[in-house]
């Protein structure tokens, strides 16, 4: 009962560098997206999926990449870290519906220098 | 746009304390209302959760009301105990068009014994 899966738990970034957050879900969940939490501000949405090929825009999606090619996999790619970017991520998903219950990661601890 | 205002923290309280984090809510229609808990290190996970007007949702000792004519859906628990220290977050999910949380800012608990 893996659940959601990412991966690192913790990175260090110098500024400009270019990495990838991986996760992935075994529950067979079309809904995926990706959260960063910053002190004082909780949860913003970076982008979300609501099945394989498609992907959409959230509250803060600048510096930030997606792609689904599978139900499973929902990679966060930053393109050119910024400080701005040091943060908490999640990603986290569920199945489609109003009701449904969002299953988390236990998320990415990243620092940009 | 949808939003979730939820009471400032941090909250401390000593053990068996009654606890009650308040929380309201913006959004058009009846959305879905959440209560996650996230304890230290750890991802968010779902605490409880109620779909329409009036319901009531309740697990661990922790319970919250939907109540639409005041958009709110406070937290309370009779009794805490050392182990619920952790951060709560309100949430709300929209009735309609897609699966997209918006979460408030989160409430820091500490239990002291």
């Amino acid at each position: 009962n893996a659940g959601v899966t990412q991966t690192p738990k913790f990175q260090v970034l110098k500024t400009g560098q270019s990495m990838t957050l991986q996760c992935a879900q075994d529950m067979n969940h079309e809904y995926m997206s990706w959260y960063r939490q910053d002190p004082g501000m909780g949860l913003r949405l970076i982008h979300y999926s609501v099945g394989a090929g498609i992907t959409d825009q959230g509250e803060v999606p600048n510096g930030y990449n997606v792609s689904r090619s599978t139900t499973e996999d929902f990679p966060l790619r930053l393109l050119s870290a910024a400080p701005s970017q040091t943060s908490v991520y999640f990603c986290a998903s569920s199945r489609q519906g109003r009701n449904t219950e969002a299953f988390f990661g236990q998320g990415t601890r990243l620092t940009v220098v | 746009g949808d939003s979730v205002t939820q009471m400032e923290g941090p909250v401390t309280l000593s053990e068996e304390a009654f606890l009650t984090i308040n929380c309201t809510y913006t959004a058009t229609g009846y959305p879905s209302l959440f209560w996650y808990v996230q304890y230290p290190g750890e991802g968010l996970q779902l605490l409880l959760k109620a779909t329409k007007a009036d319901d009531k949702g309740s697990n661990k000792g922790f319970e919250a009301t939907y109540r639409k004519e005041t958009t709110s859906f406070h937290l309370e628990k009779g009794s805490v105990q050392v182990s619920d220290s952790a951060v709560y977050f309100c949430a709300l999910r929209p009735n309609f068009g897609n699966e997209k949380l918006t979460f408030g800012t989160g409430t820091r608990l500490t239990i002291i014994p």
